[in-house]
This record gives structure tokens, sequence and C-alpha cells, in this order.
């Protein structure tokens, strides 16, 4: 069985600073790992996706993420943050084709990120 | 535009009532999805269906109960003996073929 961590429940970050939010997974099998942006009261966005190839992904807004195997990590980043990105970020993980659990995902209890000018 | 529609938007329930939400969707896809969402407990899956009549529980079943009488369609509903069910209610599809699941607005679900 999967789960994901999310290490930080909150992180307040100034407009124009860097930001990472960082998750980590636990898995017995490969796995593909995603991040999705959620703006109040509203459903999930996703951001980018990681199923294989290059561990650095880019996705949407300027968000990238890198997956790091043997550390199981899949940590979020953005150089430079504005106010719009203001939002709940959740990490999630689903198992490839064949390994059970097919098209379903766990999600962490998420992040919120709080951009402060 | 293609989309999945959750509706109503807010919803209260009384106790001893139960109560269905709507999802309806007009992607094309195949699979359909679920999921209630608590403060600081992140997506939680309710019920999940991979094809027309046939769903599977997901790890809070109880309480809830599911149909998928049309590729479109997939209600939930919360009966009475879901004793504690104030909270977001979002629903999910993907092509089966695809990991990338897309949600709908969510439904806020509060109990009088």
């Amino acid at each position: 069985a999967q789960s994901v961590t999310q290490l930080d429940s909150q992180v307040p970050v100034f407009e124009e600073a860097p930001v990472e939010l960082r998750c980590n997974y636990s898995s017995s099998v490969s796995v593909y790992l995603f991040w999705y942006v959620q703006y109040p009261n509203q459903g999930l966005q996703l951001l980018l996706k990681y199923l294989s190839g290059s561990t650095l992904v880019k996705g949407i807004n300027g968000f990238e993420a890198e997956f790091n195997k043997s550390q199981t990590s899949f940590h979020l980043r953005k150089p430079s943050v504005h106010i719009s990105d203001t939002a709940e970020y959740f990490c999630a993980v689903s198992a490839p084709p064949g390994t059970g659990g097919y098209n379903k995902l766990i999600f962490g209890a998420g992040t919120r990120l709080a951009v402060h000018p | 535009d293609g989309g999945i529609t959750q509706s109503p938007k807010y919803l209260f329930r009384k106790e001893g009532q139960n109560v269905t939400l709507s999802c309806e969707q007009n992607l094309n896809h195949d699979a359909m999805y679920w999921y209630r969402q608590d403060p600081g407990q992140g997506l939680r899956l309710i019920y999940y269906s991979q094809i027309v009549n046939d769903f599977q529980k997901g790890d809070i079943a109880e309480g809830y109960s599911v149909s998928r009488e049309k590729k479109e369609s997939f209600p939930l509903t919360v009966t009475s003996a879901q004793k504690n069910p104030t909270a977001f209610y979002l629903c999910a599809s993907n092509r089966d073929s695809s990991y990338i699941q897309y949600f709908g607005a969510g439904t806020r679900l509060s109990v009088l």
C-alpha cells in the first residue's frame, strides 16, 4: 500500500520569495506522483505529474518538482511566488498498472501556502 | 465546455435524512470517483466506478451509497447511517488509460 506525507501543514512566505513544499511517499512498488492545487471552495487542478523519465518535472504557473527515488520524495518548488499562489497544495501517489490500485490516487493531508505582500 | 458539474454547491441535511449529491461529466471518461475532504486530512476515497453498472468501495464507504446507471452520472447518497457527514465532497473522473483525474467544484454538506 502507498502513503503520502506532506511535512508542513502551513507555509507562510513573502511575495517574490522562493518556496518549497515537501512531500514524501511510501510504497513497495514503483509509483506515479502528482501535485494538485486547490483554491478556496473549488475543486483540485493538476499542477504537474511524474510518470517516468526526467526526474525534474515542470508544471503550470511556474512550479516544478523533483522526483528523488532514494529519498522517496517529490518536493514542489517555485523560485518566486505571487499573491495569487495562495492556495492549498496536495501531493498524491498512484500505483502503475499491474501493481494494484490502478488509477486510484492516495493524497497527502495538504499544505496551505500563504503568500504575504 | 467539457467538465465535471457537481450540484448543489451547498447542501444542508437534517438528522435522520438521506441526501443525494449530483455529479455529471461530459468528458466521456470511463472512471468516476467520490472523495470526502476534511480540514487537515486531505482527500479520502469514498467510492469509485470504472464502468457503468459497477462500483467499488473506497476507504470510507460506510454510511454512503452510489449508483452508476449512465456513463455521465455518478450520484452519491449520504445516508442517515453516516453520523458525521459535515465535509466538502469532491467528484472526479478520468479516462481509463489515464492517471490524471479531473475534479468538480465540490459540494459542501452541513448538518442542521
